[in-house]
């Protein structure tokens, strides 16, 4: 079966970090560019960050831009993000996303179930 | 506020059919392809359309997208209770070098 796990979301305090894990499963992980969204508490999905198969390029929108990173271990089928400098703002829904076959980045055909960050003081 | 524009909601009596629109730039649905996912509530987001038109395997052929200049369109026919739900489009936008999303639209039958 073809699945994503996300962890290692929680509480978090301001200008606190945080490390989120994507384990895959059930296909070439290492074929596929990997991307995490969130959503924060009843809004809609923003795009966070992108890393191709071979980690070579990356990308990410501008409002994680410097605070946030973006890593995988293609050995261990697993993707990062790790988050420093936490706002408010930040507070969402976490997902791990596969991109499918090709170059579109948006084009995420597989989802986690997503991890929870809260940031609060 | 987003970069792609959607109506918040949309909605019609069972087996009707709607449309929703989501209204972009040159910068990206002018220049991209553009996907489409529906987002049950409670569950994560699932792909349901992707290349504009195209449909994953398993995807009924209920659901169709449509994409013309900077704007694109999905419609879903026969609308079922199990359609109520979150619809977001999606693509890439070159001057951001960013994923862009619309602000999601609320399907009611």
């Amino acid at each position: 079966e073809v699945q994503l796990v996300e962890s290692g979301g929680g509480l978090v305090k301001p200008g606190g970090s945080l490390r989120l894990s994507c384990i895959a499963s059930g296909f070439s992980f290492t074929s596929h560019t990997m991307n995490w969204v969130r959503q924060a508490p009843g809004k809609g999905l923003e795009w966070v960050s992108s890393l191709t198969s071979s980690s070579f390029y990356k990308h990410y929108a501008d409002s994680v831009k410097g605070r946030f990173t973006i890593s995988r271990d293609n050995a261990k089928n697993s993707l990062y993000l790790q988050m420093n400098s936490l706002r408010v703002e930040d507070t969402a829904v976490y997902y791990c996303a596969r991109v499918g076959e090709g170059i579109q980045v948006m084009i995420m055909d597989v989802w986690g179930q997503g991890t929870t960050v809260t940031v609060a003081s | 506020q987003s970069v792609l524009t959607q109506p918040p909601s949309v909605s019609a009596a069972p087996g009707q059919k709607v449309t929703i629109s989501c209204s972009g730039s040159s910068s990206n649905i002018g220049n991209d392809y553009v996907s489409w996912y529906q987002q049950l509530p409670g569950t994560a987001p699932k792909l349901l359309i992707y290349d504009s038109d195209k449909r994953p395997s398993g995807i009924p052929d209920r659901f169709s997208g449509s994409k013309s200049g900077t704007s694109a369109t999905l419609g879903i026919t026969g609308l079922q209770t199990g359609d109520e739900a979150d619809y977001y489009c999606g693509t890439w936008d070159t001057s951001l070098s960013s994923g862009v999303f619309g602000g999601g639209t609320k399907v009611t039958v």
